[in-house]
C-alpha cells in the first residue's frame, strides 16, 4: 500500500517559475524523504527531512514538514526545463522499517 | 551514478516462463531492497534484507516470487511461472547500516510478460 499522496499529480510550468508539490500521508513518521526520477530511469534521493524538523533546503530545494496535519511540500525554486521528472515522496514509520512511496508528481518545465 | 547496477535493463518473456534479476549494491550497503513499480505509480516494498538475512516480506510477493542475498553481496529476484500482471519496473535498492535513510537505486530492470 502507499501511505504517501503527493498533490497535484501533474504539473506544468514555465523555465525560472518556482514548482511546489505537496505529499500528505496517514500515519506517524520518522522520516520523510523526497526522490526524482526520470523517465524509465532509477530514483535519486534529493532529501530527508526527520520528523523533529520543520524545514530543510538544499540548494534549489526547500522541503518544509507539518507533522501535525501529516503533510510535507518540496519548493524548487528557478526551475530548468532539466527539473522536468516524476517527484515521489517516501515516508519511514520508524528507523528500520522500509520506506514507502507516493504516487508520485510528474513536474514538466517548458523551456 | 549510485553505484548500484542491475542486470538486465530488459526482459521480455512469455507468459509461464522463469525469470531471474540481479542486483550488485556497492559494499557498504549492509541494507538491501526490492521494489516493484508500475507505470503511473510509485515504487512498492517487496522485501529486504540486511546482511544475508531476509527481514521483511510484502503481501505482493506471492510463493511465486522468491529473493536471495548469498554472502550479503548480491541479490537476485526470482519470479517462477510469470503472469502477465508481473509486468512492471524492479528496482534495487542499497542504503548503509542504520535507521532508514536515503536510499540508493540501481535504474531498474523492466519486465515485459506476453
Amino acid at each position: 500500500s502507499q501511505q504517501g499522496e503527493e498533490d497535484p499529480q501533474a504539473l506544468s510550468i514555465q523555465e525560472g517559475e518556482n514548482a511546489t508539490m505537496n505529499c500528505s500521508y496517514k500515519t506517524s513518521i520518522n522520516n520523510l524523504q523526497w526522490y526524482r526520477q526520470n523517465s524509465g530511469r532509477g530514483l535519486v534521493h534529493l532529501i530527508l527531512i526527520r520528523s523533529n524538523e520543520r524545514e530543510k533546503h538544499s540548494g534549489r530545494l526547500r522541503v518544509t514538514l507539518d507533522t501535525s496535519k501529516k503533510s510535507s511540500s518540496l519548493l524548487i525554486t528557478a526551475s530548468r526545463a532539466a527539473d522536468t521528472a516524476s517527484y515521489f515522496c517516501a515516508t519511514a514509520a520508524s528507523g528500520n522499517t522500509p520506506l514507502v512511496f507516493g504516487k508520485g508528481t510528474r513536474l514538466s518545465v517548458i523551456a | 551514478d549510485t553505484g548500484v547496477s542491475q542486470d538486465p535493463r530488459h526482459k521480455i518473456t512469455k507468459r509461464g516462463q522463469n525469470v531471474t534479476f540481479r542486483c550488485d549494491p556497492i559494499s557498504e550497503h549492509n541494507r538491501l531492497y526490492w521494489y516493484r513499480q508500475t507505470l503511473g505509480q510509485g515504487p512498492e516494498f517487496l522485501t529486504y534484507f540486511q546482511n544475508e538475512a531476509q527481514l521483511e516480506k510484502s503481501r505482493l510477493l506471492s510463493d511465486r516470487f522468491s529473493a536471495e542475498r548469498p554472502k550479503g553481496s548480491f541479490s537476485t529476484l526470482e519470479i517462477q511461472r510469470t503472469e502477465q500482471g508481473d509486468s512492471a519496473m524492479y528496482l534495487c535498492a542499497g542504503s548503509g547500516q542504520g535507521t532508514t535513510g536515503e536510499l540508493f537505486f540501481g535504474e531498474g530492470s523492466r519486465l515485459t510478460v506476453l
